[in-house]
């Protein structure tokens, strides 16, 4: 079956925008996550969402970053006023459920560069 | 906090040669341990996992690793590497409710003819 997609795989901005980057999860996952991956470096947690709401936010640097997840299925990660440490490759994944037992599938993420 | 290291940046290894890549976390209650690999282009793809039970775990592409409370290690061996080994390896330990997972550094494998 489809796995986890991300679009844009690549987004080129300037400093000061604002970007949206979707996930779709794998069809009938509940849980869904969001990690940022710099260059060298793990990938980070930021967000996770049980169903539409989001569970723990604990990962979010600071509040231009947010992320919405309406319909319990598609997830969009926005970004404010964009900076160019925000210059990072973001990762999706999702699992059936929320647990310590279950699988996280991530997606190929997407590329942000921040100019 | 639970955090993971993995001591080593870069790996190079002969083909047909043995692998072991190391991991230590830190992680106050019983750790739920997880290996992934990503290669260029690639998303992260789940070797093996930890939770429970026997410390020997068995995972995909002949991987397997090693949990030892004693030591916080979970290190990941193969027996013999193939030139599509060559990628970046990720130990993680899960948390919470969630499973929020902390990942290491990283450990980058080349693989020599």
């Amino acid at each position: 079956g489809a796995g986890v997609s991300q679009t844009p795989s690549n987004k080129v901005t300037e400093k000061g925008k604002y970007v949206e980057l979707r996930c779709d999860p794998i069809s009938g996952h509940t849980a869904l996550y969001w990690y940022r991956q710099s260059l060298g470096q793990g990938p980070e947690f930021l967000i996770y969402f049980q169903g539409t709401g989001a569970a723990d936010d604990s990962g979010l640097p600071n509040d231009r970053f947010f992320a919405v997840r309406p319909e319990g299925s598609v997830s969009t990660l926005k970004i404010q006023r964009t900076e160019r440490g925000d210059s990072a490759v973001y990762l999706c994944a999702s699992s059936p459920q929320p647990g310590t037992r279950e699988t996280q599938y991530f997606g190929p993420g997407t590329r942000l560069l921040v100019l | 906090a639970q955090s993971v290291t993995q001591p080593d940046i870069h790996i190079t290894v002969s083909e047909g040669a043995s692998l072991e890549l190391r991991c230590n976390y830190s992680y106050g209650a019983t750790p739920y341990l997880f290996w992934y690999v990503q290669s260029p282009g690639q998303g992260l793809q789940l070797l093996l996992k930890y939770f429970s039970g026997d410390t020997l775990v068995q995972g995909i592409k002949g991987f397997e690793a090693e949990f030892k409370r004693s030591q916080s290690s979970f290190n990941l061996r193969k027996p013999s590497v193939h030139w599509s080994d060559a990628a970046e390896y990720f130990c993680a330990v899960g948390a919470g409710a969630g499973n929020k997972l902390t990942f290491g550094g990283g450990t980058r494998v080349l693989v020599k003819p």
